[in-house]
């Protein structure tokens, strides 16, 4: 059974850091993209971007290109989305999902059950 | 980047109504389309992909059709677990983006 699960729920301050997980199981980890994707408190779904555990490539959406850092570990199975300075406005459930193949063309098959990432000084 | 649209933003169904949602792109988009049910404080699911494939344990009431730009969700009778929000996704190009949703609540 694929599953996806996600790190728990975290509470920041504005100006720190921040690294939240996503351990994948169930399938060939190295064989399929890992993307992330926020969903602000009431909003739609927002794609961040993507890694291919098998050699760590990524891509990030415009929006966010600059502003979080996606990495993997596949010895470990898992990927990881990570702040150097969190704003209040990253205040937001984040999800991890698995694409149905190695590129952006393929739909998002698996989800974790997201992390909620709260910052408020 | 290319736009989603989707109409209505929400609708009132009873059970076993057909609903009909639909989902525009500001360019073509071929048939790479996706779309995805969320219900309250849960992860989306995916219920459809490349417009018209349904994905594996989804009932068959789901069906999905439409090419190029503009693309439709139907739900042909429409049951109490499905009052939830309906998001489509294009990933015929980068970045592969969502629509704005569309919620399904109960009349």
């Amino acid at each position: 059974e694929v599953q996806l699960v996600q790190s728990g729920a975290e509470v920041k301050k504005p100006g720190e850091s921040l690294k939240i997980s996503c351990e994948g199981s169930g399938y060939i980890y190295t064989s399929y993209c890992i993307a992330w994707v926020r969903q602000m408190p009431g909003k739609g779904l927002e794609w961040m971007g993507i890694i291919y555990p098998g050699d760590s490539d990524t891509k990030y959406s415009p929006s966010f290109d600059g502003q979080v850092t996606i990495s993997a570990d596949k010895s470990i199975r898992t990927a990881y989305l990570q702040w150097s300075s969190l704003k209040a406005s990253d205040t937001a459930m984040y999800y991890c999902a698995r694409l149905a193949g190695s590129s952006y063309y393929h739909p998002l098959d698996y989800w974790g059950q997201g992390t909620l990432v709260t910052v408020s000084s | 980047d290319i736009q989603m649209t989707q109409s209505p933003s929400s609708v009132s169904a009873s059970v076993g109504d057909r609903v009909t949602i639909t989902c525009r792109a500001s360019q073509d988009i071929i048939s790479w389309l996706a779309w995805y049910q969320q219900k309250p404080g849960k992860a989306p699911k995916l219920l459809i992909y490349t417009a018209s494939s349904l994905q594996s344990g989804v009932p068959s009431r789901f069906s999905g059709s439409g090419s190029g730009t503009d693309f439709t969700l139907t739900i042909s009778s429409l049951q109490p677990e499905d009052f939830a929000t309906y998001y489509c996704q294009q990933t015929n190009s980068f970045p592969p983006v969502f629509g704005p949703g569309t919620k399904v609540d109960i009349k």
